[in-house]
């Protein structure tokens, strides 16, 4: 109940295109999922989240969608560069707990120029 | 403002040796966590502390102790390394955001070998 399930593993979209990663989860009582972006050699950074109360939210190029009676949510890239080239880590938590966070696996990303 | 600094950045050991990960944090956060990063494994928590003196299990400790003496450093011992040890190594530190969730910093990582 604990799990969150990401994929695809991996994704190779042409540059311009619109890459989309899903994530599910089981626990009901999750109520923030946010989305992490990695390069090569960093920790994981911050990049968007949303709570359950809305089903989508968009910050730039980026946005969540969120289904709550399916429990998914996906991160989709408009208009994607080469340099959105990452793992895209998404991730589950409660609000009013200690900020325990429960993280999908990644998705390696490549935008192909 | 420096955030999470871990050192050192790369680390090899030989099976049975011990070594101490070290993770600063200089933005007051009372939240920290120790995480490994295995390829395609995703985020693992080995421990997390929500403040000084106050330490937890996370879901991989075997192996594994922290301390937390201050708000600002979290260590992680490993003792009598083992070749399932080799992994990168990230601490992290949390913060509530504006919009009413919360993020974490991370440092940079320790990518240690045992060999």
């Amino acid at each position: 109940q604990q799990q969150v399930k990401q994929s695809p593993q991996s994704l190779i979209v042409q540059k311009g295109g619109i890459p989309i990663i899903n994530c599910a989860y089981e626990n009901t009582a999750f109520d923030y999922f946010p989305w992490y972006q990695q390069f090569p050699g960093k920790g994981p950074a911050l990049l968007i989240a949303i709570r359950p109360d809305v089903s989508e939210k968009k910050e730039g190029r980026f946005t969540i969608s969120f289904n709550k009676s399916a429990k998914q949510f996906s991160l989709h890239i408009m208009d994607s560069q080469p340099g959105d080239s990452a793992t895209y880590f998404c991730a589950a938590g409660r609000l009013n707990s200690n900020y325990q966070l429960i993280w999908g696996a990644g998705t390696k990303l490549i935008i192909k120029p | 403002n420096a955030g999470v600094t871990q050192t050192p950045k790369f680390r090899i050991l030989k099976i049975g040796q011990s070594m101490t990960l070290q993770c600063t944090q200089d933005m007051n956060h009372n939240y920290m966590y120790w995480y490994r990063q295995d390829p395609g494994m995703g985020l693992k928590l080995i421990y997390y502390s929500v403040g000084a003196g106050i330490t937890d299990k996370g879901e991989v400790p075997n192996g594994y102790n922290v301390s937390r003496s201050t708000t600002e450093d979290f260590p992680l011992r490993l003792e009598l390394a083992a070749p399932s040890q080799t992994s990168v190594y990230f601490c992290a530190s949390s913060y509530t955001s504006f919009s009413g969730g919360y993020g974490y910093t991370f440092g940079s990582g320790t990518r240690l070998t045992v060999v």
